[in-house]
């Protein structure tokens, strides 16, 4: 089975700092695409960041940024300068090549403070 | 470019109602999916709609079903609606679905609440 695990349910930090968000899955195949997606109060499922598993270089999009370790079936966010619209539920989540659905974490409710 | 839009935002039915819910797929997409999401849980895959079939399906009862039309909109329809239908129902549409593993972009969802 695949599955995705986040471990840490709740994260706060202060406003412009650093957080990292931890994501485990399992998966026997080897050609894959992870993903974070956030989703606000407003309940939109936003794309924050992909990383396609054959390529070794970490995902960055602005002050988002991945640490993927494939060997060990890792794919952490790392969010710099946090801002207060940063506030949301964060999920990991991971689709193999040539399936159809997304298989999802159950999230990280991730709180900015001024 | 117009996103995903879903319809209506929020609907309350009783038990052994049936219900159908909307989506409008983002201009260009031809692949629908559809999640379940349960309070405080991540989503769960319903089935997938491509160019008008279906295309994979997740563990969920046949009074589950779906449509895609030619212009790649979608519904979801659940009949004998049960308590643990309560939940907020995701639409999420992409390109050339498993075939090409572009990015599912999201609606706003429908928040169903079974009374």
């Amino acid at each position: 089975a695949q599955t995705v695990t986040q471990s840490q349910p709740e994260m706060s930090v202060q406003e412009a700092e650093t957080v990292t968000l931890s994501c485990t899955y399992d998966t026997s195949e080897s050609n894959y695409y992870l993903f974070w997606y956030k989703q606000p109060p407003s309940r939109q499922m936003i794309l924050v960041i992909r990383q396609e598993a054959y390529k070794q270089q970490n995902a960055t999009e602005n002050r988002f940024s991945v640490n993927f370790q494939k060997a060990a079936k890792s794919f952490s966010l790392k969010i710099s300068d946090s801002q207060l619209g940063d506030t949301a539920m964060y999920f990991c989540a991971f689709i193999p090549q040539g399936a159809q659905k997304l298989v999802f974490g159950q999230g990280t409710r991730l709180t900015i403070n001024p | 470019e117009t996103g995903v839009t879903q319809s209506p935002t929020h609907l309350i039915k009783t038990r052994g109602q049936q219900v159908t819910l909307r989506c409008s797929s983002q201009s260009g997409h031809n692949t629908v999916s559809w999640y379940q999401q349960a309070l405080g849980q991540g989503p769960q895959f319903i089935f997938q709609y491509y160019r008008e079939e279906e295309n994979g399906r997740g563990n969920f009862p046949p009074r589950f079903s779906g449509l895609q039309f030619p212009n790649y909109s979608s519904e979801l329809n659940v009949n004998a609606l049960e308590l643990d239908d309560s939940a907020l129902y995701l639409c999420a549409s992409s390109l050339d679905g498993a075939y090409s593993n572009q990015p599912q972009h999201f609606g706003d969802g429908t928040r169903l609440s079974i009374l």
